[in-house]
């Protein structure tokens, strides 16, 4: 299985909103409404901070918002904080019960 | 809340089998809530699923490790294991164990990651 495709990196200024995409096909993200998003710092376990495309876990900041349309899933993050810089990265189960991610994109907040 | 610690050896030889344990904490592998999940992220790389296991004891596994891989539960123990065969250098990573939850369709809870070296 591929990993799903997502930008090497993004940048925003403080205050301003990002949005970083995943792309799968129709065997993982476009056929299921299972994408999560992960937040990673360095030297530490992701952090899970969405769920099901578009639902925040309890704790996580309304600034964090998911989407999909079609093959693609996006995170949206608005009013971006110096405390956002951080890997992020998207998983979808598949039509072969099997889990994939994607290749993580490095946000840096300028 | 459910707590993950993994362990086991932080070095393997080439050819030989890699073998981590995870233990959990609050939470109970016997509860149907949760699939039991090892993932890696080698050095400066992106996230991989290994595979996963249920409470019944069905597997599911990364069809590119797929050969290789066993995974299996030890419920008296509360714990959970990884075996991963003829290692190389590409096994070379951190090694995760996290719980897929059920009812929110992700993997919600993780254990801190353990590195795996594979060298002579």
């Amino acid at each position: 299985q591929s990993a799903l495709a997502q930008p090497a990196s993004v940048s925003g200024s403080p205050g301003q909103s990002i949005t970083i995409s995943c792309t799968g096909t129709s065997s993982d993200v476009g056929g299921y409404n299972y994408v999560s998003w992960y937040q990673q710092n360095p030297g530490k376990a992701p952090k899970l901070m969405i769920h099901d495309v578009s639902n925040r876990p309890s704790g996580i900041s309304n600034r964090f918002s998911g989407s999909k349309s079609g093959n693609t899933a996006s995170l949206t993050i608005s009013g971006l904080q110096a405390e956002d810089e951080a890997d992020y990265y998207c998983s979808s189960y598949t039509s072969s019960s099997t889990w994939v991610f994607g290749g993580g994109t490095k946000l840096t907040v300028l | 809340q459910v707590q993950l610690q993994e362990s086991g050896p932080g070095l393997v030889k080439p050819s030989q089998t890699l073998s981590l344990t995870c233990t959990v904490s609050g939470g109970s592998l016997s509860s149907g809530t949760y699939y039991w999940t090892w993932i890696r992220q080698p050095a400066g790389k992106g996230l991989e699923w290994i595979g996963r296991i249920s409470t019944s004891g069905s597997t599911n596994y990364n069809p590119s490790l797929k050969s290789r891989v066993t995974i299996s539960v030890d419920t008296s123990k509360n714990q959970f294991s990884l075996k991963l065969s003829s290692v190389t250098a590409a096994d070379t990573a951190v090694y995760y164990c996290a719980t897929y939850q059920l009812l929110l369709r992700t993997f919600g809870y993780w254990g801190q990651g353990t590195l795996v070296t594979v060298s002579s």
